[in-house]
């Protein structure tokens, strides 16, 4: 199976911050990688596909990039509502799997 | 609107079963993929299993192979997950989300734009 390790596991900044999650695949996935945020008590909603394409309803500060191994989502600038957990995904191969989650909390 | 609606789940005992449905509208479910995926309580998110367009393919994650199955029924609008042999570990929201979309030649390679609402499976005694 493959392996998709990210990190931090938490997250805390400042509304205005920049801030990076990483997922690290145990192998290459090409761009087949998706970013998820999720709210509490709320279905995960997507961002990016293909690695670096972002949904249609995403705000321009949300960033995806990598292929291969390594993959960044990136938030250029923090907004409140940007507190969320996020997920990876790997859809390259099944099993289909997630990376363990990031909590962004805004300080 | 594009809707995912999920039911079927409750409260069952160790080694007892459940279906759960996902019903789809406003797009045609005959061309695409679909999956659930599992949320245990306070934990990440699991991918369970996938049904390929015409239902003629499955995947499973390993936990759950040989107890659960996935079907579809596109004139219903619906899919379905069949919870067999369910264990406590099994407790989780389930949710289903739209996988890839293909045309008669080729797929796409991005999944999981829509998700359901999810519906909770309790497996305890």
């Amino acid at each position: 199976d493959i392996q998709m390790t990210q990190s931090p596991s938490s997250l805390s900044a400042s509304v205005g911050d920049g801030v990076t999650i990483t997922c690290r695949a145990s192998q290459d996935i090409r761009s087949d990688l998706g970013w998820f945020q999720q709210k509490p008590g709320k279905a995960p909603k997507r961002l990016v596909y293909a690695a670096s394409l972002l949904q249609s309803w995403v705000p321009s500060r949300f960033s995806g990039s990598g292929s291969g191994t390594e993959f960044t989502l990136t938030l250029s600038s923090l907004q409140p509502e940007d507190s969320a957990t996020y997920y990876c995904l790997q859809y390259n191969t099944f099993p289909w799997t997630f990376g363990q989650g990031t909590k962004v909390e805004i300080k | 609107e594009v809707l995912l609606v999920e039911s079927g789940g409750g409260l069952v005992h160790p080694g007892g079963s459940l279906r759960l449905s996902c019903e789809v509208s406003g797009f045609t479910l005959t061309n695409y993929w679909m999956s659930w995926v599992r949320q245990a309580p306070g934990k990440g998110l699991e991918w369970v299993a996938n049904i390929n367009q015409d239902g003629s393919e499955t995947q499973f994650v390993d936990s759950v192979k040989g107890r659960f199955t996935i079907s579809r029924e596109d004139a219903k609008k619906s899919v379905f997950l069949q919870l067999s042999s369910l264990r406590v570990e099994d407790t989780a929201t389930y949710f289903c989300a739209r996988g890839r979309y293909c045309s008669r030649t080729s797929c796409s390679r991005n999944v999981f734009d829509i998700w359901g609402q999810g519906t909770v499976v309790t497996v305890s005694s």
